[in-house]
């Protein structure tokens, strides 16, 4: 089965630095990953997703993406305290991604203002 | 479009009862998801429809779970016998034809007690 591992946290950060939440994967089959942005009693919420070894930008948010070590990361810049959530990487649970995710358990982030 | 939603929001249920959860999806999603999840993990995959065929279902899913969706459309999804170890929210999601635009409802958080 395939596996997702994160760091629980809480990963505390002050208000305006880099947020670094860091994601491996067991599948090296895996060819999408994604990360979803969870706030406490909430359901997921899609920040964004990478296919492609590297960098993907979206706004304040940055996927980086590196297969040959099976390792995804995603980089908070300029964070807020609106962005303490717990934040859960995914992968495709079989085939590609429209088959379901394997998500792991997240990582939790506290913006200190 | 209102989004995903599921019915009911909160159930509490005795022991060896079965319960049934509703999810109406996205109208123009053809995709749709179950998963579970517990308090400190993340959503674990159960099931997914594509239109109304079932085409995925997790190894880890017991018998008593089942699934449907009638005219690919609205789902249901059913809990025979319930055990303690089946407390937990239950999460329904759905997405167009590609699985990169998941939206997920709010959720049926499920109590047995």
């Amino acid at each position: 089965q395939k596996e997702v591992e994160q760091n629980s946290g809480p990963l505390s950060v002050p208000e305006g630095a880099i947020a670094s939440l860091n994601c491996t994967y067991s599948d090296r089959g895996s060819q999408s990953f994604f990360w979803y942005r969870q706030y406490s009693g909430k359901s997921p919420e899609l920040i964004m997703f990478i296919y492609s070894n590297g960098d993907k930008e979206d706004g304040r948010f940055t996927a980086q993406l590196n297969k040959a070590s099976q390792y995804v990361s995603l980089l908070i810049r300029d964070s807020q305290p609106s962005d303490s959530a717990t934040y859960l990487c995914a992968v495709p649970y079989s085939g590609g991604g429209a088959d379901g995710l394997t998500f792991g358990k997240g990582t939790h982030l506290i913006i200190q203002p | 479009d209102t989004g995903v939603s599921q019915d009911p929001r909160h159930k509490i249920t005795k022991r060896g009862q079965n319960v049934t959860f509703r999810c109406d999806p996205i109208s123009e999603h053809n995709r749709l998801y179950w998963y579970r999840q517990t308090l400190g993990q993340g959503p674990e995959f159960l099931t997914y429809f594509q239109n109304e065929a079932q085409l995925e279902k997790s190894r880890l899913l017991s018998d008593r779970f089942s699934a449907e969706r009638p005219k690919g459309s609205f789902s249901t999804l059913e809990i025979q016998r319930t055990e303690q170890g089946d407390s937990a929210m239950y999460l329904c999601a759905s997405s167009s034809w590609d699985g990169y635009g998941y939206t997920f409802g709010s959720g049926t958080r499920l109590t047995v007690v």
